[in-house]
């Protein structure tokens, strides 16, 4: 998988957005970005993914730049259960089996109450 | 979406024993399930690719031999660590991947304490 680079910690206030960078400059053309995340003493959670568009759903949104160099996942509104390690991770699709994920260090986002 | 049951979520044991970790796909069929390793304060590392009928397939540095991964069914994998040590206790974590997006579905891993 392609080197993702994340912030190692972010801090935010209750109830306001949230926006969390992955810089993955050496994306290849079938690379889609994953983001999953991981609450505390849990197992992680998908959270959303795309290729080129931006992308929601009901836990986020996913800004993707028009190079593809870099992504930004947006939480609108940040809950204190929205604290938690999250990981960008791109993942090749190559029609055959799946892969195991390859977890780099991720963001550490902190809420502020 | 997906459910990924994992069971047990906690367990001590003392050295040299084995121990048993079940991980089920509850409402779906997952020919592949993949078995990871969290020491405290570090990121997941992927342990092994757990395969429905055929055996596992271990990343480089993974002993097979104490890590017994078995895939009977398409709901079940097991993951056996044998004669544990106090260097084996990790938060263990399974997932199972669903559709051709390969989003992949986890447990909510076990905690593993060898005294």
């Amino acid at each position: 998988d392609a080197k993702t680079t994340q912030p190692n910690s972010m801090e935010s206030n209750e109830e306001e957005p949230v926006h969390l960078p992955c810089n993955h400059s050496t994306i290849s053309g079938t690379d889609y970005i994953h983001w999953y995340r991981q609450l505390p003493s849990q197992g992680p959670e998908y959270v959303i993914h795309g290729l080129t568009s931006n992308v929601n759903n009901r836990m986020a949104s996913l800004a993707i730049a028009e190079d593809r160099k870099s992504s930004t996942l947006i939480l609108h509104r940040a809950t204190l259960r929205d604290a938690a390690v999250y990981y960008c991770i791109l993942r090749v699709y190559s029609g055959g089996g799946a892969d195991g994920l390859t977890f780099g260090k991720g963001t550490h986002l902190i809420i502020q109450p | 979406g997906a459910v990924v049951s994992q069971h047990p979520s906690r367990v001590i044991c003392k050295s040299g024993t084995s121990v048993k970790i079940e991980c089920r796909s509850l409402d779906f069929q997952a020919t592949t399930m993949f078995w990871y390793r969290q020491f405290p304060k570090q990121s997941l590392m992927l342990m092994a690719t757990s395969n429905e009928g055929s055996k596992a397939t271990y990343e480089q540095g993974v002993e097979k031999d104490k890590f017994l991964i078995n895939h009977a069914s398409l709901t079940l994998s097991t993951l056996t660590v044998t004669s544990a040590h106090p260097e084996d206790s990790s938060f263990y974590i399974c997932s199972a991947s669903l559709g051709s997006k390969n989003i992949q579905y986890f447990g909510a891993g076990t905690r593993l304490s060898v005294l």
